[in-house]
């Protein structure tokens, strides 16, 4: 079954720093880009960041353009999402889904931004 | 950036109504597009891929059809699980873009 799995949600204050994670089973990870998706409280889906399969292509909404980073780890199967200088505008459910065309999604991990 | 503008907003339907949904781009995208469904406190599910083909395990009533800058998602017989919110999905070049989201509610 392919699955997707996020962690690594939670509360931080406004400028702080956090780091979600992706782990991905069920397909051949290291054949696919994979993207990050987040949605506001009560919002639409918003697209923030892909990377290619092999790592060597990122792209980033200009909304978190020089705050946030995507990687990977083909050996651990996992996609990740450094994030920092984090604003309350970002508070959202973040998604990792697989592929830039977004079939397969995990359960999203929530990520608030309060003081 | 390509914009996505999908309308109406929301809906109100009765089960066994047929039911339309339509993107618009800005400019044209080929058939690379998506249509996904969305329920609350749930992860988005796609239904429809490359415009027009039905994800597997997803019952014969959604349709997509469309090209280029025209595309439109229709339930033919609205079912009680399909209340929910829509959304499409363009691909065709970054950074990838929603419509802004259909919500289907009980007429």
């Amino acid at each position: 079954e392919v699955q997707l799995l996020e962690s690594g949600g939670g509360l931080v204050q406004p400028g702080g720093s956090l780091r979600l994670s992706c782990a991905a089973s069920g397909f051949t990870f290291n054949s696919y880009a994979m993207s990050w998706v987040r949605q506001a409280p009560g919002k639409g889906l918003e697209w923030v960041s892909a990377i290619s399969s092999g790592g060597g292509s990122t792209y980033y909404a200009d909304s978190v353009k020089g705050r946030f980073t995507i990687s990977r780890d083909n050996s651990k199967n996992t996609l990740y999402l450094q994030m920092n200088s984090l604003r309350a505008e970002d508070t959202a459910v973040y998604y990792c889904a697989k592929d830039q065309q977004a079939d397969i999604w995990g359960q999203g991990t929530m990520v608030t931004v309060s003081s | 950036d390509i914009q996505m503008t999908q309308s109406p907003s929301s809906l109100s339907a009765s089960v066994g109504d047929r039911v339309t949904i339509t993107c618009r781009a800005s400019q044209g995208i080929r058939n690379d597009l998506g249509w996904y469904q969305q329920k609350p406190g749930k992860a988005p599910k796609r239904l429809i891929y490359a415009a027009s083909s039905l994800q597997s395990g997803v019952p014969s009533r959604f349709i997509g059809s469309g090209s280029g800058t025209e595309f439109t998602l229709t339930i033919s017989s609205l079912q009680p699980e399909d209340f929910a919110t829509y959304y499409c999905l363009q691909h065709n070049s970054y950074p990838p873009t929603f419509g802004q989201g259909t919500k289907v509610e009980i007429k």
